[in-house]
This record gives structure tokens, sequence and C-alpha cells, in this order.
């Protein structure tokens, strides 16, 4: 398996334009977590989903943020408009439902202008 | 809410000494403790967990107790060699949160040769 996988790995983009995410999680893996990673407030869990359905939203920062999960191999976060201080690493995570471990995607660094 | 604190945020070794790295949780439904170690523009990796029915756990220099009665759980790193340097991560999950996974501000390490 290829493990997590998130595209784009960088995005420049100007402020309010929209700006999408994607993430492939392991074949099989129960749960997605999408984490914001900045040096101010460190690893924060945005949203996580478990067999498509989002369980838990309250990271999300605020209504210009959304994600979904159409189907059990592909999920979005989308920012839109986009601001400067949404600047931060985009991680996708899933998760082993046996060993419960989560296995992160590589990130996107995203810079917003 | 749920919270997870972590000291120090910089730790500063010589190689070869030990490093201990400690964390507190404030829900006491947690029951599942990963540490993940994130070298510069890495993913975090996982590198030992421990659940709520033990109370230490030992991988070769790596070691991770746990005091569920103070909620504390610490991560030992022994013989530390120059690529034990990086950001160590602990985290706290309930099940009851549905799988939420709360993370430490983690901690930068640094062995020095």
């Amino acid at each position: 398996d290829a493990g997590v996988i998130q595209s784009p790995r960088h995005e420049v983009t100007e402020m309010g334009q929209e700006v999408t995410l994607r993430c492939k999680p392991i074949s099989g893996h129960d749960y997605l977590f999408w984490y914001r990673q900045t040096m101010m407030r460190g690893l924060e869990l945005l949203i996580y989903f478990n067999n498509n359905v989002p369980i838990d939203d309250s990271g999300m920062p605020e209504d210009r943020f959304s994600a979904k999960m159409p189907n059990a191999s592909f999920s979005t976060l989308k920012i839109q408009p986009s601001e400067p201080r949404d600047s931060a690493v985009y991680f996708c995570a899933s998760r082993d439902r046996v060993s419960g471990e989560q296995f992160f995607g590589p990130g996107t660094r995203l810079t917003v202008l | 809410g749920e919270n997870v604190e972590q000291h120090p945020s910089t730790l500063s070794v010589q190689e070869g000494d030990s490093a201990v790295i400690k964390c507190t949780y404030s829900d006491s439904a947690s029951n599942y403790f990963p540490w993940y170690k994130q070298e510069l523009g890495k993913r975090p990796q996982l590198i030992i967990d421990i659940r709520s029915n033990v109370g230490e756990k030992k991988d070769q220099r790596i070691a991770v107790t746990l005091n569920k009665t103070a909620k504390h759980f610490s991560l030992h790193i022994t013989e530390t060699q120059p690529e034990d340097s990086a950001v160590y991560f602990c985290a706290a999950r309930s099940r009851g949160g549905g799988f939420k996974t709360i993370f430490g501000a983690g901690t930068r390490l640094f062995v020095k040769a």
C-alpha cells in the first residue's frame, strides 16, 4: 500500500481564492482525520469521519472551512475564501481498524499570500 | 474540553544520555496513548503507544509509562543518538469521544553529538 496520499504537496494561492486539499486514505481504514499544523498552535484536529460520515467537526475554525468524504477512498478539505492566517501544513490521517494506529499522509503545505 | 499538556517544550541532551518527556491529560475516559515522532519537514509517525490496561511498555531504547490515577504518561528514550533529534508529540484518545485524539503541543528534542 502506498500509504495515505495527499495532494497537492504544496499550494501557494492569493487571499480570497478557493483552496481544495485532497486525501486518499489507506484502503480498509475506517476513520479519516484532517489536522492543521502551525508553529503557534501545534497540531490541531479539524474534523474526522467514520465510514465516510462526519463525526466531529468542532475543530473546524470557521464556516470558510468545509470537508467532505463522498466515498471510502477520497476526502476533500476546502477553504473558501482563503486568508493568510490559513497558511499551515494540513495533514490527513487514516486509522487502522485493527491496531487503532493513525497513519499520517505527507501533508499539504499551504501558503496564502 | 479535553486537553493534553506536554513538557518540556524543548529538550537538549548529550548523545548517550536519557531523555524524558512528560504529558498529562484531562479526560479520565482516555484509554489509548500514542507517541509520535516528527522529523523536520516530515509527517508524524507513531513510535510507541500504550493502552490503559498496562502501566509500562518498552521497545528497545524507548519506553512509555502510564499512571492512570494521576493522569500522567511519559516517554523515556535511553542512549540517545543524534538521529533521535525531532519533535515528539504525545496524544490521548478516548473511545467515548469517537476515537478523537488530542495531541500535546510537542517537545523539540536536540541530541548533541
